[in-house]
C-alpha cells in the first residue's frame, strides 16, 4: 500500500495566521482526501482533492477557509486560514489504494491555535 | 446518506480476554466495503481488518475477526487474546466505490493488565 509523508506533525499557531499542511505520497494516486479530527471526536471529511481540478468540499467547509492544492498525482497541501482556537484539531490526509487495501492515512498534524 | 453507528463510546477488557466492538451501518447500496481502523495515541490510523459486502465469509486477521451480518447491517469486531498494545480508539468505516470513507464515532478500548 501507499506510504504518505505528512508535515508538520504538530504546530502551535497564533490566531489570525495560516498554516499549510503537506502530504507527499510515494506513488501516484487519483484522489486524496483531507479530514479533520476534533479532540475526542471521529474523522470528518473536509474535501476531496483531485489532480487538475478544484477540490470538492463537504458541507460546512469552504475554500476560503481551507484552500487545497493538488499540483500533481503525488502531492497535496491543505491550508488552514485565519485560524481561531476552534480550528485546533488533528488534520489528516488519506489516499485510496484500491478497495481491497483500504485507505492509507498520513500520520496527522496536531494543530493548536492560541 | 450512509451512516455508521458505534454505540459503545468506551469498552474495557482484561488482558488475554476477548472483547467485541459493535458497529451498525445504514445504506441502500448492495456492494460496499467495511473497515475497522485502530488509532493509538500516536494518532496514526491503522487498518485492522476489511470486509467486502459480497463475501459471506467473515474476515479474519490473526487475533482480529468480524461478524458480518449483511441483512442486519451489522459489522462487529472481535479481538481475541487482548494485549496491552490493543488499547486505542477503534473506528468502524464504510465505503462504496471510490468514495471517501464514512466513519463511526469510535470506541475507546482500554486493556487492563
Amino acid at each position: 500500500s501507499a506510504v504518505i509523508s505528512q508535515k508538520p506533525s504538530r504546530d502551535i499557531c497564533q490566531r489570525g495566521t495560516s498554516l499549510t499542511i503537506q502530504c507527499q505520497v510515494d506513488s501516484q494516486v487519483t484522489m486524496m482526501f483531507w479530514y479533520r479530527q476534533q479532540p475526542g471526536q471521529s474523522l470528518t471529511l473536509i474535501a476531496t482533492a483531485n489532480q487538475g481540478s478544484e477540490a470538492t468540499y463537504e458541507s460546512g467547509f469552504v475554500i476560503d477557509k481551507f484552500p487545497i492544492s493538488r499540483p500533481n498525482l503525488t502531492f497535496s497541501t491543505l491550508t488552514v486560514s485565519n485560524m481561531s482556537p476552534e480550528d485546533s484539531s488533528i488534520y489528516l490526509c488519506s489516499v485510496g489504494t484500491g478497495q481491497l487495501n483500504g485507505y492509507t492515512f498520513g500520520s496527522g498534524t496536531r494543530l493548536t491555535v492560541v | 446518506a450512509q451512516t455508521v453507528t458505534q454505540s459503545q463510546p468506551e469498552m474495557s477488557v482484561q488482558e488475554a480476554e476477548t472483547v467485541t466492538l459493535s458497529c451498525t451501518y445504514d445504506t441502500s447500496e448492495s456492494d460496499y466495503y467495511l473497515f475497522w481502523y485502530k488509532q493509538p495515541p500516536s494518532r496514526q490510523m491503522i487498518l485492522v481488518i476489511r470486509q467486502e459486502a459480497y463475501k459471506q465469509q467473515n474476515a479474519t486477521e490473526n487475533r482480529f475477526s468480524v461478524n458480518f451480518q449483511k441483512a442486519a447491517k451489522s459489522f462487529s469486531l472481535k479481538i481475541s487474546d487482548s494485549q496491552l498494545g490493543d488499547a486505542a480508539m477503534y473506528f468502524c468505516a464504510y465505503e462504496t466505490g471510490n468514495t471517501p470513507l464514512v466513519f463511526g464515532k469510535g470506541t475507546r478500548l482500554s486493556v487492563i493488565a
